[in-house]
């Protein structure tokens, strides 16, 4: 079993749909960071939080610690919205990562 | 103020030939990751260094791969005598301190080993 679960694996959508990326860890963590990749390779960090909830424009992440689950919500998705979506679980150096749900958000 | 720079964006190399990839972290950031992503397979962490020392390497195999980040120019990542099973995208991130700052990422280096 990987230290970082995420669901889906992929996630096809429409555009304005309500998106939500979930994230499960078995790690002890400091925080928790929520990456995009795009679809030519290049990496952003989307945010990085160790409890309650962040929003950034059209994005909102929220930890749970007590049960070590995290969720990444897009509100009115977009086709520019289509990336792989990764969580990753860090313990100060220590940074683990799940597969990635590959999110496609249809016009 | 640019980003974490991250060179050659694409390498191609024969098999036993070395690969060198680069990595200049943003402005003021003293603390630099190198990540491998296989084919079809999640990030997985290498090496992390700070100016002139190796602070963990457990990600890194011990054999062909090596890493450094000397006191002036880019941290370097080496793999030495490089295998198919080298070929993978290579990604360095910094960051400003160690205590869980937000990570800056570059946008890789993609290795092909023919």
């Amino acid at each position: 079993k990987n230290e970082v679960e995420q669901s889906p694996q992929n996630l096809t959508a429409q555009e304005g749909e309500f998106i939500t990326i979930n994230c499960s860890y078995s790690v002890g963590i400091s925080a928790l960071h929520w990456l995009q990749q795009h679809p030519g390779g290049g990496i952003v960090s989307l945010f990085m939080l160790s409890s309650g909830k962040k929003k950034h424009g059209r994005l909102i992440a929220t930890i749970n610690i007590q049960e070590k689950h995290s969720s990444l919500h897009i509100t009115a998705s977009h086709p520019r919205d289509s990336a792989v979506y990764i969580c990753a679980a860090s313990n100060n150096n220590d940074m683990r990562f799940g597969a990635g749900t590959r999110l496609t958000v249809k016009p | 103020n640019a980003g974490v720079m991250q060179n050659p964006r694409h390498l191609v190399r024969r098999r036993g030939q070395e690969a060198r990839l680069r990595c200049s972290p943003m402005k003021g950031h003293s603390h630099v990751y190198w990540y491998r992503q296989l084919p079809e397979e999640g990030l997985k962490f290498m090496v992390y260094l700070q100016k002139e020392n190796i602070i963990d390497e457990s990600g890194m195999p011990k054999e062909r791969f090596s890493a450094e980040f000397p006191k002036e120019g880019p941290s370097i990542l080496r793999i030495q005598q490089v295998v198919r099973g080298d070929s993978a995208a290579y990604f360095c991130a910094s960051s400003p301190t160690a205590d869980n700052s937000p990570l800056h990422f570059g946008n890789g280096t993609r290795l092909t080993v023919t």
